[in-house]
């Protein structure tokens, strides 16, 4: 079966300070792959998403970036984070001819 | 782009009473809508989904609907239960966008014994 991890699940970081947040899944191949952030009380709103190894899409502008070094794994980053960075970051991911997608943990990020 | 809204933002319900939310969609071409259940602090859940070609689906106490001509769907929850209580988003697909989920703004369902 597939799963997805991602890590870490909370952080505390401060403002201007650097941001890595990492997902990866397992026991499938090829995935779409997703970083979602919802603020407090919000909706999901969806930041990148990949279909392949160094495929990277922005959905909107901002101080944050995303890579894909390998076929299942996912990373989130920052230089210099801002207040407004603060939120809950989903990773998600779906199979290439599929429909469902399926959320990691999430990790929780305050910027002080 | 395409656009979800999301209708009410909050919901109070007494056990055992209906719960019905609203989205409505902005791209014609979308033909994927699921419906997730979010509990407190943790991950999106896929309750129920539904593709365009089928008016409506139903999974025990759950059921979707959904108009195309109207551009709007909705979720049905019968016989509520405490454990229905979350937040309920709702996403819209739109064609060629490698399912880039469109998500409304969520609305949050309590259910009172």
């Amino acid at each position: 079966s597939q799963t997805i991890h991602q890590w870490p699940a909370t952080l505390v970081q401060p403002v201007g300070s650097p941001l890595s947040l990492e997902c990866t899944v397992e026991g499938t191949s090829n995935p779409n792959l997703y970083w979602y952030r919802q603020a407090a009380g919000r909706g999901l709103q969806l930041l990148f998403y990949s279909v392949g190894i160094g495929q990277i899409s922005s959905e909107v502008p901002q101080n944050l970036s995303a890579s894909r070094p390998q076929d299942r794994q996912f990373i989130l980053s920052s230089k210099k984070l801002l207040l407004s960075d603060s939120g809950f970051y989903l990773c998600a991911w779906k199979r290439g001819f599929g429909n469902t997608i399926y959320f990691g943990e999430g990790s929780w990020l305050t910027v002080v | 782009g395409e656009n979800v809204e999301q209708h009410p933002s909050t919901l109070s319900v007494q056990e055992g009473d209906s719960a019905v939310i609203k989205c409505t969609y902005s791209d014609s071409a979308s033909n994927y809508f699921p419906w997730y259940k979010q509990e407190l602090g943790k991950r999106p859940q896929l309750i129920i989904d539904i593709r365009s070609n089928v008016g409506e689906k139903k999974d025990q106490r759950i059921a979707v609907t959904l108009n195309k001509t109207a551009k709007h769907f909705s979720l049905h929850i019968t016989e509520t239960q405490p454990e229905d209580s979350a937040v309920y988003f709702c996403a819209a697909s739109p064609l060629g966008g490698y399912n880039k989920l469109i998500f409304g703004a969520g609305t949050r369902l309590a259910v009172h014994p």
